[in-house]
Order: structure tokens, then sequence, then C-alpha cells
């Protein structure tokens, strides 16, 4: 069966530091990626979307990228601050399909 | 409106009561999705309504789930005989493409606790 999985549940790190999460999918070939931002009480709030034939995406303090081969996408948050401190989640569209499918997302908190 | 709203904020009800949440989404947006967020659970697919199409049930988990959009524009997610395990955000997006997936704008969620 399809299967999502986002490296780990919570992640801690330094202010300042670089956060890097990962998003590892199974059974799936998506046209695309996208990854969404949710404070807790709140919808997700759409980041940023990569197309299977792209290597990198990036905003601002944001980077994404996307191998195909390995079946995963990895976020980064260069100069992260506390404000970034949220759940992420990745979400994939499979062909044909009418819906995202999410993973469980990872909660990031940044250390002041 | 400026973004997606939802109604009620917060509804608690009894084992075996029906409820209704409604969704009220972009103007313009033709897509129209209700997911369902339980604690520590990723965003489970509901349905998926596109302009007049028929909708997508695939994701209802049961019979007792159902969904209407009116005039291509608000929503509303009713939930039959419900049970405790129905307890859960549920949350709806609204996105404006015509054909594929695009950028989904997601209201604030309707948290369901079911006594």
């Amino acid at each position: 069966s399809q299967k999502i999985e986002q490296n780990s549940e919570a992640l801690n790190i330094q202010e300042g530091k670089t956060a890097t999460l990962t998003c590892n999918y199974t059974n799936y070939s998506p046209a695309y990626l996208q990854w969404y931002r949710q404070d807790p009480g709140r919808g997700p709030v759409f980041l940023l979307l990569i197309r299977e034939n792209e290597k990198e995406k990036r905003k601002e303090r944001l980077k994404v990228t996307f191998d195909t081969t390995l079946k995963q996408s990895l976020f980064h948050i260069t100069a992260s601050q506390p404000a970034d401190s949220a759940t992420y989640l990745c979400a994939l569209e499979r062909t044909g399909a009418n819906n995202l499918f999410f993973g469980t997302g990872t909660r990031l908190t940044v250390i002041p | 409106g400026a973004g997606v709203s939802q109604s009620p904020s917060n509804k608690v009800t009894e084992k075996g009561k029906d409820v209704e949440l409604r969704c009220d989404p972009i103007s313009g947006h033709t897509a129209l999705y209700w997911y369902r967020q339980s604690l520590g659970q990723g965003l489970e697919f509901l349905i998926y309504f596109q302009g007049n199409s028929a909708p997508d049930k695939s994701g209802l988990p049961s019979d007792r789930f159902s969904a209407e959009r009116t005039g291509g524009s608000v929503s509303t997610l009713t939930i039959q005989r419900t049970q405790q395990e129905d307890s859960a955000v549920y949350l709806c997006a609204s996105s404006a493409s015509l054909v594929g997936l695009d950028t989904q704008y997601f209201g604030p969620g309707t948290r369901l606790t079911v006594l």
C-alpha cells in the first residue's frame, strides 16, 4: 500500500541553524510534492511545490529537494528562527487521484 | 472573502446525534476538499468537489458521512449517528484549479468532540 513517512515526529534545533526535514514515500509515482506549515489550532498553509522534473526549489530561507529515485524529499529552513516553530507536512499528488496524501508531519521547535 | 471559513469552530455532541459542519471556500475556487485530522495523525482525505462534476467520495469512512456543495460554493459535511471515533478536527480546503491539483487553501477547521 502507499505510504508517506516523515523522518521524525519532533525535531529541536538551535536558532540560526539549518533545519532539515525528510519525507519518504513508497509505492507512489507522484507528479509533484507539496510542503505545508501547520500551527496549533490552524489549518495547514502552503509553502512550496516541487515537480517531478525539478531537483530543487527555493523560496527565501526555504529549500526543497525532490529525488524520485530515492523517493524522498528534503525540506530545509536556513538561519532558523523561533517563529519557524510549527508542524511541517509533506503532501503528495498521485496521478489520476483527486486529493493530496499527507504525511503525519514533523513538529519543529527552534530554541532561542 | 479573504480565506476559507468554517463553522462552528468547536462542536461538542453526544454519541448518536447528527452534526453538520459548514465550509465557505474562497470565492471563485472551483475545487473543494474535506479532510479529517485526528490527534497525532496526518490529514485523511474525505471528499472532493470540482465544479459541477460528481463528487469523489472515495475517502468517506462510512455511510454515516455525507457532504453537499450547493451552488458550487458553500459545502456542508454531515455526520449521522456520531460515534466517539468521529472525534477529530475536520478541515476544509479550496483550490482554484480547474483540472488537476493546485495549491490548497485551508480553513481553520472544526474541532468535533463526541462524548
